[in-house]
């Protein structure tokens, strides 16, 4: 099955300080990746997703992430971090064993901004 | 606006009582979800359904139930039979599959049993 590894349960860093988030996944095809966000006591929202066509995918809020298959990952980036950045991030991908009719879900990040 | 509701976003039940989370969409999408989510362990799938009166488990169904008999309306039981029932519920839905379109979560229902 496959499975997503995030490294670092908890990422802090100062507002306008680059953001990087790790995720790192083990698939024997080339699989689709995710990244979703969760603010606190709500449900997540998609940031971005990787579907085999450019490496270097954009989000939502600034955010990106590149597909590197030599390295089995797909780190979430952001330039300038902004105080409303903090939430948990999760990095997902799809299963191909039931025709990407399903996600599994990374352990989470949770990401703390300071002033 | 269409959206996933969930009901209550906070549930108390006495050990030994079964308990149904409620979630409901208007979003006309055919697939829906239900994770549990616990600290440091992200989200895991419980069930899933691509299609109404069908549905899989996922990787954590021991213990769970559940129906889907309409299209916008997908309710989890949480049995005796958990082990360890208190956690955060997310229920999520996507037009078919979460590769094309994006999974649409409700906020939650945190259920407390003692």
């Amino acid at each position: 099955a496959q499975s997503v590894t995030q490294l670092g349960s908890h990422v802090s860093v100062s507002e306008g300080a680059l953001v990087l988030l790790r995720c790192n996944y083990s698939s024997s095809v080339p699989p689709y990746l995710f990244w979703y966000v969760q603010y606190p006591n709500q449900g997540l929202q998609l940031l971005l997703k990787y579907t085999s066509a450019a490496t270097l995918v954009k989000g939502i809020n600034g955010f990106e992430a590149e597909f590197k298959k030599s390295e089995t990952s797909f780190h979430l980036t952001k330039p300038s971090a902004h105080m409303s950045d903090a939430a948990e991030y999760f990095c997902a991908v799809s299963d191909p064993e039931t025709s990407g009719s399903r996600l599994t879900f990374g352990e989470g990040t949770q990401l703390t901004v300071n002033p | 606006d269409g959206g996933i509701t969930q009901s209550p976003k906070y549930l108390f039940r006495k050990e030994g009582q079964n308990v149904t989370l409620s979630c409901e969409q208007n979003l006309n999408h055919d697939a829906m979800y239900w994770y549990r989510q616990d600290p440091g362990q992200g989200l895991r799938l419980i069930y899933y359904s691509q299609i109404v009166n069908d549905f899989q488990k996922g990787d954590i169904a021991e213990g769970y139930s559940v129906s889907r008999e309409k299209k916008e309306s997908f309710p989890l039981t949480v049995t005796s039979a958990q082990k360890n029932p208190t956690a955060f519920y997310l229920c999520a839905s996507s037009i078919f599959s979460p590769i094309t379109s994006p999974l649409h979560f409700g906020n939650g229902t945190r259920l407390t049993v003692t």
